[in-house]
């Protein structure tokens, strides 16, 4: 089952900030969060392990709260590079297959304006 | 480095063709996956591999084939193209972690694949 992101869209001015959220209704390995720009693939930001950890790259940081299956990723003072569609991905545990499985949420647009 | 290469890049496809997707990587990975990407959407997994030799299902294996021979390699087989099978298709690789935790994608430039 896909992981929810939410929201759908958002829409900033440079140097904003937002938040972009994500939730499982399965127990969680670990949550991963990419960006993509438009016609291109998706380019890995961070990993976050069960412990609650936070990471982050450049001012994106993101964070993982273990009980609730859920994860956050905040953009902090938006640059225009910022744009584009944000993904969560969820790891969970395969007990009887052959490798854990990474699924993916529908996605967050996020365009930065001047 | 090369990392992940697809190719092709492009391919229009007639209903019942089959036809053969291309991925290798040079990054030495233990893990590779195919996706496949609709208009707006976001990924769903198709196939994964954690080794030569081991492949399993994703969310959606219905009409696709895989095998790995080899480290390097995990080719995506459309054994009878349908229209439905219009999309974009990425392969991506990956370290393991500790108990087979995946590390982070790297992602091929994708295939454009076009059923009429």
């Amino acid at each position: 089952q896909q992981p929810v992101q939410s929201p759908q869209a958002v829409i900033l001015r440079e140097g904003e900030d937002a938040v972009i959220n994500c939730s499982s209704s399965k127990a969680l390995y670990s949550v991963h969060w990419y960006r993509q720009k438009h016609g291109e693939a998706p380019v890995f930001l961070m990993i976050l392990l069960k412990g609650g950890e936070q990471k982050g790259h450049e001012k994106i940081s993101a964070s993982f709260n273990e009980k609730k299956q859920q994860s956050s990723l905040y953009l902090t003072a938006s640059q225009l590079s910022y744009s584009g569609t944000y993904f969560c991905g969820t790891e969970t545990k395969m007990i009887k297959a052959a490798g854990n499985k990474l699924t993916f949420g529908g996605g967050t647009r996020v365009l930065v304006k001047p | 480095n090369a990392g992940v290469t697809q190719t092709p890049k492009f391919q229009v496809l007639k209903t019942g063709q089959s036809m053969t997707l291309q991925c290798a990587q040079d990054m030495n990975h233990e893990y590779m996956s195919w996706y496949r990407q609709d208009p707006g959407m976001g990924l769903r997994l198709i196939h994964y591999s954690v080794g030569a030799g081991i492949t399993d299902q994703g969310e959606v294996p219905n009409g696709y084939n895989v095998s790995r021979s080899t480290t390097e390699d995990f080719p995506l087989r459309l054994l009878s193209a349908a229209p439905s099978q219009t999309s974009v298709y990425f392969c991506a690789s990956s370290y393991l972690r500790g108990q087979g935790m995946i590390y982070g994608y790297t992602f091929g430039s994708g295939t454009r694949l076009t059923v009429v």
